[in-house]
């Protein structure tokens, strides 16, 4: 059974500051990992999908890497904002569709 | 391109009611997922549908819990004779493709039960 932990599970910066988000899960048998960003009383917002075969995925101030072997991933989000702040969510398919979630980081960037 | 749509955004029953919760998947994506998120807790996932077909269950409660996907319409999650602790939010999520593809989420109906 996939287990996926986050660490941490708050985070408070000021604004501009650079934030590392961690991720890691048990199986490493994957075939993608997927970040999320999910906003207080919202839906879940895709940011990246990362494919097993690939190191790392970039979007704007958004980078994420994937090292399967040691089963970790980490998003880095460059310059935070205030617009920043919300739980980010990693989740890895237990199978080909199955999502395993984590319990999220809950990020909030102080202006 | 609408998103995944899900209806109602909020929902209350009392105990003992139906709740049937809504979602129209992405324009093109034949795949349905539900996924519940308790309070405090991570999303779980809950059952996965193709139109007319459900294709695994395994997350979903024995009973009082159903889900179609018909031919026509939007996928429906029914929850029969509600109790307290089926109060949370239900996410539905939809994808292209059954494998190795990303999944795309609503903004999820909130139940709450009194």
């Amino acid at each position: 059974k996939q287990e996926v932990t986050q660490i941490p599970a708050a985070l408070s910066v000021p604004e501009g500051e650079n934030l590392v988000l961690n991720c890691s899960f048990t199986d490493s048998a994957i075939y993608n990992l997927q970040w999320f960003r999910q906003d207080p009383g919202k839906g879940l917002t895709s940011l990246l999908l990362i494919q097993s075969s690939q190191r790392e995925q970039t979007s704007g101030r958004l980078n994420a890497s994937l090292d399967k072997s040691s089963g970790r991933s980490t998003l880095y989000i460059a310059a935070s904002q205030p617009g920043d702040s919300a739980t980010y969510l990693c989740a890895v398919p237990s199978n080909d569709y199955k999502l395993s979630f984590g319990a999220g980081t809950t990020v909030t960037v102080r202006a | 391109n609408a998103g995944v749509m899900q209806n109602p955004r909020h929902l209350v029953r009392r105990r003992g009611q139906e709740a049937r919760l809504r979602c129209s998947p992405m324009k093109g994506h034949s795949h349905v997922y539900w996924y519940r998120q308790l309070p405090e807790e991570g999303l779980k996932f809950m059952v996965y549908l193709q139109k007319e077909n459900i294709i695994d269950e395994s997350g979903m409660p024995k009973e009082r819990f159903s889900a179609e996907f018909p031919k026509e319409g939007p996928s429906i999650l029914r929850i029969q004779q509600v109790v307290r602790g089926d109060s949370a939010a239900y996410f539905c999520a939809s994808s292209l493709t059954d494998s190795n593809t990303e999944a795309f989420f609503g903004q999820g109906t909130r139940l709450t039960v009194v």
